[in-house]
């Protein structure tokens, strides 16, 4: 298994540019969830799934659309990128239960301009 | 939501037992305990939970106290290998996890 992959692992953009951030993960996870992390912060909850169709937002969503269409793919799409967005974002998925344990994909390193 | 206190870091000697406290005074009755570690700038990685028993697995254990307030965990023989961010995570609900800034591990040879 792959595990949870996100593409591309950096990407530097313009103001106002938009750009879509690939997330995958081949372990048939219901659940998937986009994170950010600031420097020397811990990761903040943007947006969530629990399954194909069903979206929701987390603690800082705003500037941010997901959609889930498949099992495997939830991206992350900035309509108009600001430089408040300037971050590390992590995707991770899991199956629910009490155990509910997270797998972080690698992270994309994205700064805007 | 409940959130958590951590220090900020710590250093530990290669070979020695890593305690590392976490203070959640408000949590519910029905959040569980997470910690994660992150390395470098890599994706976090599941280390053990608990709700209310102390628990144990092949990377740590995890002591919670009687009233739920706090746990500590602990990474009986730290290698330099363990030298991570270490995040004590109250989950809310089935997936909404609450990180805080973590515990910088250091261990020293």
């Amino acid at each position: 298994n792959a595990g949870v992959t996100q593409t591309p692992k950096f990407q530097v953009l313009k103001t106002g540019q938009s750009m879509t951030l690939q997330c995958a993960q081949d372990m048939n996870h219901e659940y998937m969830s986009w994170y950010r992390q600031d420097p020397g912060m811990g990761l903040r909850l943007i947006h969530y799934s629990v399954g194909a169709g069903i979206t929701d937002q987390g603690e800082v969503p705003n500037g941010y659309n997901v959609s889930r269409s498949t099992t495997e793919d939830f991206p992350l799409r900035l309509l108009s990128a600001a430089p408040s967005q300037t971050s590390v974002y992590f995707c991770a998925s899991s199956t629910p239960g009490h155990t509910d344990t997270q797998y972080f994909g690698p992270g994309t390193r994205l700064t805007v301009l | 939501d409940a959130k958590t206190t951590q220090p900020t870091s710590m250093d530990c000697a290669e070979g020695r037992a890593a305690n590392l406290p976490c203070n959640h005074s408000t949590i519910s009755g029905n959040e569980y305990v997470y910690w994660y570690r992150q390395i470098h700038s890599q994706g976090p990685q599941y280390i053990i939970h608990g709700l209310k028993n102390n628990e144990t697995n092949e990377m740590a254990s995890l002591i919670i106290t009687e009233d739920r307030k706090s746990s500590t965990l602990i990474l009986p023989h730290a290698t330099l290998r363990d030298t991570a961010v270490y995040y004590c995570i109250v989950r809310v609900g089935t997936y909404k996890y609450i990180f805080g800034t973590g515990t910088r591990l250091k261990v020293l040879a």
